[in-house]
């Protein structure tokens, strides 16, 4: 089955800097990409999502890049703020009828002021 | 507030006994999925149903069940608890089950005692 890594675990940067999250998977037939944003006690919710048609994707302040070639795909948040703070996650899904949603561990991000 | 309601937020047991997640998706989802919050082991993928049927399966022990209902509502039953079951478990619909946005629901906190 699909497998997804996730690093760092943790990341702190100062407010303003970038973040950068790393995601690699193993299942070749994935092809659907998506990275979703957990506050502490709440809810994970999507921010981004990619296919595996398009290698780059950006909404605002976040984007999303997918090398299909090296099975990674990356989240960068520009001019972080303190509300960005969050769990981030990465996921990946062969799609079709088989359809399971492999999510990363996470990366715990702190955005310091 | 993802329109996906899940009952109860918290349920403390004990071990060897048997609980039912309740879960009600947004109006319109055909597709239910459970997943399972725990600290070392991030969001882990249970179980999908789509329009009544179960059509994907992840790492669920054999004492674990669930079900959706003709209302599209779907209940995971955990038997013979054991502490480490403890955990967050979430219920998340979309609309077909294919490689689309997953919307969350606040989660079922279950400690195992």
């Amino acid at each position: 089955g699909e497998n997804v890594e996730q690093h760092p675990s943790t990341l702190s940067v100062q407010e303003g800097d970038s973040a950068v999250i790393k995601c690699t998977y193993s299942d070749s037939a994935s092809n659907y990409f998506p990275w979703y944003k957990q506050e502490l006690g709440k809810r994970p919710q999507l921010i981004i999502d990619i296919r595996s048609n398009v290698g780059e994707k950006k909404d605002q302040r976040i984007a999303v890049t997918l090398n299909k070639t090296a099975k990674h795909f990356s989240l960068h948040i520009t001019e972080t703020q303190p509300e960005d703070s969050a769990v981030y996650f990465c996921a990946a899904s062969p799609g079709g009828s088989n359809y399971k949603l492999t999510f990363g561990k996470g990366t715990l991000l702190t955005v310091n002021p | 507030d993802s329109g996906v309601t899940q009952t109860p937020k918290h349920l403390i047991t004990a071990t060897g006994q048997r609980v039912t997640l309740r879960c009600s998706p947004r109006s319109g989802d055909l597709s239910v999925y459970w997943y399972q919050q725990s600290l070392d082991q991030g969001l882990q993928f249970l179980i999908q149903y789509y329009n009544g049927e179960e059509r994907a399966k992840g790492n669920i022990l054999e004492r674990f069940s669930a079900q959706q209902f003709p209302d599209l509502h779907s209940e995971l039953n955990l038997s013979s608890l054991e502490l480490g079951d403890s955990a967050l478990y979430f219920c998340a619909s979309s609309p077909r089950g294919v490689n689309e946005k997953l919307f969350f629901g606040s989660g079922t906190q279950l400690s195992v005692l």
